[in-house]
């Protein structure tokens, strides 16, 4: 069973500019949620997506959004990217938004801001 | 005081040892506790998943949960060099849905 799926792997942008990156979960899991990895701040959660809504939003300014599709693949999108954007982006995808299902991650598209 | 505190090494341990991580937590709400180990360049992967307190072996592996003590634990028995990673601790349950809030890991470093 192929694990979850993230595109790019590695991205460089400028500040100010937009970046979308792509999670494809694994297949049957319904739920797909994103975090943000740094040095300083560990994982931060971002939002989570259920049957193409969002379920849950983390701590983060809404240049952060994103979507999910009919078929659970989901997009994050970050506009006006900032120098502090620069991080590994997570996904993690579950069969269900429920606590009582662990939650299994992709290997990340690590974003640098210049 | 953060939610989730984790020492974060590095720990140097030779070949063979056993070892010892941990977390602590500030939240009584949490009711699942997550083990994840994060090799460079890769994404978290799931080791151990506990539900409330108690012990769970598999394998090398044996997490304990002490939620009176708000104190989670990973042993590894017999370490091997492969197991040179950062060990994440994770928790969730205080909301009802799977938003994890993790502990910021701890580099292992296993010398042959």
């Amino acid at each position: 069973k192929a694990g979850v799926t993230q595109t790019p792997r590695y991205l460089i942008k400028t500040r100010g500019q937009q970046v979308t990156l792509s999670c494809s979960p694994i297949s049957g899991h319904r739920s797909v949620s994103w975090y943000q990895q740094t040095p300083g701040q560990g994982l931060q959660f971002l939002f989570e997506y259920f049957s193409e809504t969002q379920r849950n939003k983390g701590n983060f300014p809404g240049r952060f959004s994103g979507r999910q599709f009919s078929n659970s693949r989901s997009e994050m999108n970050v506009s006006t990217l900032e120098l502090g954007d620069s991080a590994l982006y997570l996904c993690a995808s579950s069969p269900t938004n429920r606590d009582n299902q662990p939650q299994h991650f992709g290997d990340g598209t690590r974003l640098s801001i210049l | 005081q953060k939610e989730v505190e984790q020492d974060p090494g590095p720990l140097s341990v030779p070949e063979g040892a056993i070892v010892s991580l941990n977390c602590t937590y500030s939240n009584s709400a949490f009711q699942y506790f997550m083990w994840y180990r994060q090799y460079s360049r890769k994404g978290p992967e799931l080791l151990m998943y506990t539900y409330s307190s108690g012990n769970k072996e598999d394998g090398r592996f044996t997490a304990q949960v002490d939620k009176s003590s708000k104190y989670i634990s990973l042993f590894i028995r017999d370490s091997q060099p492969s197991d040179s990673a950062t060990y994440l601790c994770a928790m969730s349950g205080d909301s009802g849905y799977s938003t994890l809030t993790f502990g910021k890991g701890t580099m292992l470093l296993v010398s042959p």
